[in-house]
């Protein structure tokens, strides 16, 4: 499978702890993004890499909040001190330079 | 800022029904518009796609035209099914730049036989 793979699918963590998701891209796309979507709602934008560069971060995206892309591969989205109001599914995309973006099928975080 | 409204769902239809799912956007210069579509227990696919103004763009039945007088984008089929049945989602990006994606709320579709 040549998707984009997240991991892990599912992730419950206590108020206060931190978690770290990883995206897999396709592996010739420079281009990734993270979004985070609430029940009912539909993905909101986090950031984007081009590359191992980090681009653009939304205001979205508190300081508990950290993303790398080291070495322009794999990416890692960091929470710190989880809150409640994180609880959401954290979604991973890429594309090609011009292209349209793929998704992977999500990490479900829940913060109890 | 750039902005998507959708209409609200539910919308639960018979099948070989006709479908519209309204879209409309806000944007500044000229934005490419998405239909993805999320189908039970899997990830957003896209659905299709217009890159400018009197695109049609058009997959596995559905099709929707770009129409930059009315800041619309709808989403249309003329015979439903079964398998239709999931989230259907609106999005644009910009040209330039990270060219993310501003999505609408989604629009959850229920086909019945």
């Amino acid at each position: 499978d040549t998707g984009v793979s997240q991991n892990p699918r599912h992730k419950i963590t206590k108020r206060g702890q931190n978690v770290t998701f990883r995206c897999d891209p396709i592996s010739e796309h420079n281009r990734l993004y993270w979004y985070r979507q609430t029940l009912g709602q539909g993905p909101e934008f986090l950031t984007y890499f081009q590359n191992e560069a980090q681009l653009e971060k939304s205001r979205l995206l508190s300081d508990r909040f950290s993303a790398e892309r080291p070495k322009g591969s794999f990416s890692t989205l960091e929470i710190q001190r989880t809150e409640q109001g994180d609880s959401a599914m954290y979604l991973c995309a890429s594309s090609p330079r011009r292209g349209e973006a793929f998704f992977g099928q999500g990490t479900r975080l829940t913060v109890v | 800022g750039n902005s998507v409204t959708q209409m609200e769902g539910p919308v639960t239809l018979s099948e070989e029904a006709f479908l519209t799912i309204n879209c409309t956007y806000t944007a500044t210069g000229y934005p490419s518009l998405f239909w993805y579509v999320q189908y039970p227990g899997e990830g957003l696919q896209l659905l299709l796609k217009a890159t400018k103004a009197d695109d049609k763009g058009s997959n596995k039945g559905f099709e929707a035209t770009y129409r930059k007088e009315t800041t619309s984008f709808h989403l249309e089929k003329g015979s439903v099914q079964v398998s239709d049945s999931a989230v259907y989602f609106c999005a644009l990006s910009d040209f330039q730049g990270a060219q993310k994606l501003v999505f609408g709320q989604g629009t959850r579709l229920t086909i019945n036989p």
